[in-house]
């Protein structure tokens, strides 16, 4: 599986959009993009995912750059709930084993 | 129903002791997984049960023995851990891994394990 990479920490403001950036340059043509979060104390949530094209849901919206080494998680309204840790996940296909590497921390602030 | 159940939620054990913690699920998915989880890390993967059957297991210590008693049960047998195994372990599910869906694996409150 494809490593990952994203920044530690985040902070956004309440009502304004988050953005929470990942790398994964070496992402192979089966690995789609998963996102989960993690609010304190509970169990991860299944956020959005994607392989090639940009996707959008009730919660989230992932754009994926055209080389597919990078993708972007945006929050267009951020709120207080959704403080958490944010995973971003290549994974083999829709079956594939699931990897949680270390997420970024996002703090929202009123 | 889209929930995991995981009891229980808090277990304090000594390392002669043996105990299990369970998981249940009622959304008719035939995968099953085990993550452990310390304090400020990510979920690192256990075990995966594809229809009943053991199908990944990530090099976890013999004192750790899952099982799949039937589709919608997991449990897992612990028998003389270490304090170093105090963590919360969570239990997920997803529907059949041979067959297309979303992959989401919907996940349970954890179970906080405390080995003394």
């Amino acid at each position: 599986d494809a490593k990952t990479t994203q920044p530690p920490s985040m902070d956004c403001a309440e009502g304004r959009a988050a953005n929470l950036p990942c790398n994964h340059s070496t992402i192979s043509g089966n690995e789609y993009v998963y996102w989960y979060r993690q609010i304190h104390s509970q169990g991860p949530q299944y956020i959005i995912h994607g392989l090639k094209n940009n996707e959008t849901n009730e919660m989230a919206s992932l754009i994926i750059t055209e080389d597919r080494k990078s993708s972007t998680l945006i929050l267009p309204h951020a709120t207080l709930r959704d403080t958490a840790v944010y995973y971003c996940i290549a994974r083999w296909g829709n079956t594939g084993k699931l990897i949680f590497g270390q997420g970024t921390t996002l703090q929202v602030k009123p | 129903d889209t929930e995991v159940t995981q009891t229980p939620k808090h277990l304090v054990m000594g390392m002669t002791n043996k105990k299990s913690l369970k998981c249940e699920q009622h959304m008719g998915h035939r995968a099953m997984y085990w993550y452990k989880q310390k304090a400020k890390k990510p979920p690192e993967l256990m075990f995966v049960y594809s229809y009943e059957k053991l199908s990944i297991n990530e090099s976890v210590p013999s004192r750790f023995s899952p099982e799949c008693p039937n589709s919608s049960l997991l449990n897992l047998h612990l028998h003389a851990l270490q304090p170093e195994d105090s963590a919360l372990y969570l239990c997920a599910s997803s529907q059949d891994r041979r067959r297309p869906n979303t992959g989401e694996l919907f996940f349970g409150e954890g179970s906080r394990l405390t080995v003394l």
